[in-house]
């Protein structure tokens, strides 16, 4: 079981630059989200999804898309990257989002840089 | 607006207890989290409260008052490796997770 797997670790863009990360998880969550981690503020969730087919917006989701083509797979496409996008990302999944102790296992992360 | 206050660092001795407060004012709740992260590295699970009162787990304990938006993660007998950020984290009315920004705990030998 290798949990979630987000690719790459590390990037450095320029603006106006796209990429995208790269979040799998083997575990047949049906629930996955990416958050954006920055000094002194708490997780705040990008985009999320509840299964396959299905993508929703969070707290911050301008510049961002995702899809959901799997399971497995939850992509996150920035699109035109600029600076204040400079954050560490991190996927993460769980069983669902209903009620319980549904927790959350996180990705390694990925420490993104914009010029 | 919603919001999680948690006090930005603490320190304590190797051996000793410490309680990390969290409080909250969320659109309603449906659980509070608890996850420790080192630096570097990933958030990782420790607890997870829905009931008032104290969920106890090995060295770690976890404590919550829904009527005082309230709760406190206590670690006892501390080690070096307890070292790192302690996120709380409450799931509002629409299932919806708030982090706090967390806490760093630094432990002094």
């Amino acid at each position: 079981n290798a949990g979630v797997t987000q690719t790459p670790k590390f990037q450095v863009l320029k603006t106006g630059q796209s990429m995208t990360l790269q979040c799998a998880q083997d575990m047949n969550h049906e629930y996955m989200s990416w958050y954006r981690q920055d000094p002194g503020m708490g997780l705040r969730l990008i985009h999320y999804s509840v299964g396959a087919g299905i993508t929703d917006q969070g707290e911050v989701p301008n510049g961002y898309n995702v899809s959901r083509s799997t399971t497995e797979d939850f992509p996150l496409r920035l699109l035109s990257a600029a600076p204040s996008q400079t954050s560490v990302y991190f996927c993460a999944s769980s069983y669902s989002s209903g009620s319980g102790a549904n927790v959350l296992t996180f990705g390694a992360g990925s420490r993104l840089t914009v010029l | 607006g919603q919001n999680i206050d948690q006090p930005t660092e603490m320190t304590a001795t190797e051996g000793a207890i410490v309680q990390i407060n969290c409080t909250y004012q969320t659109s309603g709740f449906n659980g509070l989290f608890w996850y420790q992260q080192h630096a570097g590295e990933a958030p990782t699970f420790l607890s997870y409260n829905v009931l008032d009162g104290l969920e106890e787990k090995g060295r770690f304990s976890s404590f919550l008052s829904r009527s005082k938006g309230y709760s406190y993660l206590l670690l006892k007998e501390l080690q070096m490796k307890d070292s790192a950020s302690y996120l709380c984290a409450v799931r509002d009315s629409n299932y919806q997770l708030i982090w706090g920004a967390g806490t760093k705990l630094i432990i002094k030998p």
